[in-house]
């Protein structure tokens, strides 16, 4: 079974820190995706990666950023937190070409104070 | 840009009831496929369809995508409290890089009264 790890569950983080989110998927993937899931707004893709180092936005990537080194590993970088940046964040990878399944992580719920 | 259009966005069904929810493309889409997300997990996924008209079961969840291939269809027969969860549709969308990625819906929260 393809596994996505996130590395925190649950994580609390003061306004105007750094933030990384980080993601391994171990299935050999090459695309992989950030999601942040809202009450009554679905799941809104924040950024993807269909290659190493290759990196392309989404639909909501202001105040965030990627990083792609390893292809098992995408992280998710939150510049500066604010507090609009609370959130059920998701990380998902799928193999090429991506018409096939996605495979998500648990979530990683971040709460910024 | 292409939008997947669930409806309703909620439903509230008594065990035992069927109930049917609805996904609406604004464009064509190459394939459809559906997730479920129960309470305090993640979205796992459930089924594709590809051809048009297609039609998938999978015990009591009947799937279907549209002629058209712009809408999708998920039917579930007998409610069960094991089906509570929010159910996402995806379509396929190509960006303006080239790539191909999901473009999910807001999903539908099923809630069940035993």
């Amino acid at each position: 079974d393809v596994k996505v790890t996130q590395s925190s569950r649950y994580l609390v983080k003061r306004t105007g820190e750094k933030v990384f989110l980080e993601c391994v998927q171990d299935m050999d993937h090459e695309n992989m995706f950030w999601y942040r899931q809202d009450p009554g707004l679905g799941l809104r893709l924040i950024y993807f990666s269909y290659d190493v180092k290759m990196k392309e936005k989404g639909d909501i990537p202001e105040g965030y950023s990627v990083s792609r080194e390893k292809k098992e590993r995408f992280s998710l970088i939150l510049e500066s937190a604010s507090t609009n940046q609370t959130s059920m964040y998701l990380c998902a990878s799928s193999p090429y070409p991506s018409r096939v399944s996605y495979t998500f992580g648990s979530g990683t719920r971040l709460t910024v104070v | 840009g292409q939008q997947v259009m669930q409806i309703p966005q909620y439903q509230h069904v008594q065990e035992g009831e069927d109930f049917t929810t609805y996904c609406n493309s604004s464009t064509t889409l190459s394939n459809i496929q559906w997730y479920k997300q129960r309470p305090g997990g993640h979205p796992v996924f459930l089924i594709q369809l590809v051809k048009s008209g297609e039609v998938k079961k999978q015990k009591r969840l009947t799937f279907q995508f549209g002629e058209a291939k712009k809408n999708s269809s998920l039917h579930i027969t007998a409610t069960q409290t094991t089906d509570v969860g929010t159910y996402f549709c995806a379509g396929q969308r190509v960006t303006q890089g080239g790539s191909e990625k999901l473009v999910f819906g807001k999903g539908m929260k099923l809630t069940v009264n035993p």
